[in-house]
């Protein structure tokens, strides 16, 4: 089966511009979620989707960070503008259910900020 | 905010030898705990997982073992190949989220 596909895998941008990362998940997984990787660290969760629907977004930064999954498969998340402590691998993965299940992910997106 | 920990950042083993990736949480609440896998410039990838009702759990070179006493879950990688350097995650699943520590990197020497 085919895996979560990201794109682009590597963005550089300037400070205060905007960018943006989307993500494919494995068919027929209802559950989708942004991470952030910041080098040396472990994923922490922006955002988790269920379906069209955000299930949590409390570490989202909501004035720069948004994220949307229009149709319920792909997703993208966009920051504007963007920050030096912004760079950092996004990773999206999917999971089948909610809950106690194995989330897959993707290679990730890794943003530099200069 | 994060109640995974790791005791140590790095470990080095030789081939061939046993691995152990020790991991702390403080949630009692976490039902369900997977270990995932990060080599370099990759996503991380699932290994193994186990539920709270269990006490350990074994794939194949990999064992998961689970003590709710003291919140401490260890994978046990055996007879450690080069390709099994990586970082190693623990992550725990609280309210339909999953929460990582900041990982062990595993080196294995030649």
């Amino acid at each position: 089966e085919a895996g979560v596909a990201q794109s682009p895998r590597y963005k550089i941008i300037e400070k205060r511009q905007s960018v943006a990362f989307w993500c494919n998940p494995i068919s027929g997984h209802a559950t989708l979620y942004w991470y952030q990787q910041i080098l040396g660290q472990g994923p922490k969760l922006l955002i988790q989707f269920q379906n069209n629907g955000v299930v949590d977004d409390s570490q989202l930064p909501k004035d720069r960070f948004s994220a949307e999954r229009l149709k319920g498969v792909d997703s993208t998340l966009k920051i504007q503008p963007a920050k030096l402590e912004d760079s950092a691998v996004y990773l999206c993965a999917s999971s089948l259910l909610q809950g106690n299940t194995e989330a897959f992910f993707g290679q990730g997106t890794r943003l530099t900020v200069v | 905010g994060e109640s995974v920990g790791l005791h140590l950042p790095t470990l080095s083993v030789q081939e061939g030898d046993n691995s152990i990736i020790n991991c702390a949480y403080s949630n009692s609440a976490s039902d369900y705990f997977i270990w995932y896998k990060q080599e370099s410039g990759k996503g991380p990838q699932f290994i193994i997982d186990i539920r709270s009702n269990m006490d350990k759990r074994q794939g194949q070179r990999v064992t998961v073992l689970l003590n709710k006493t003291v919140k401490h879950l260890s994978l046990q990688i055996a007879a450690t190949q080069p390709g099994d350097s990586a970082v190693y995650f623990c992550a725990e699943n609280r309210g339909n989220q999953f929460y990582f520590g900041t990982g062990t990197s595993l080196t294995v020497i030649p």
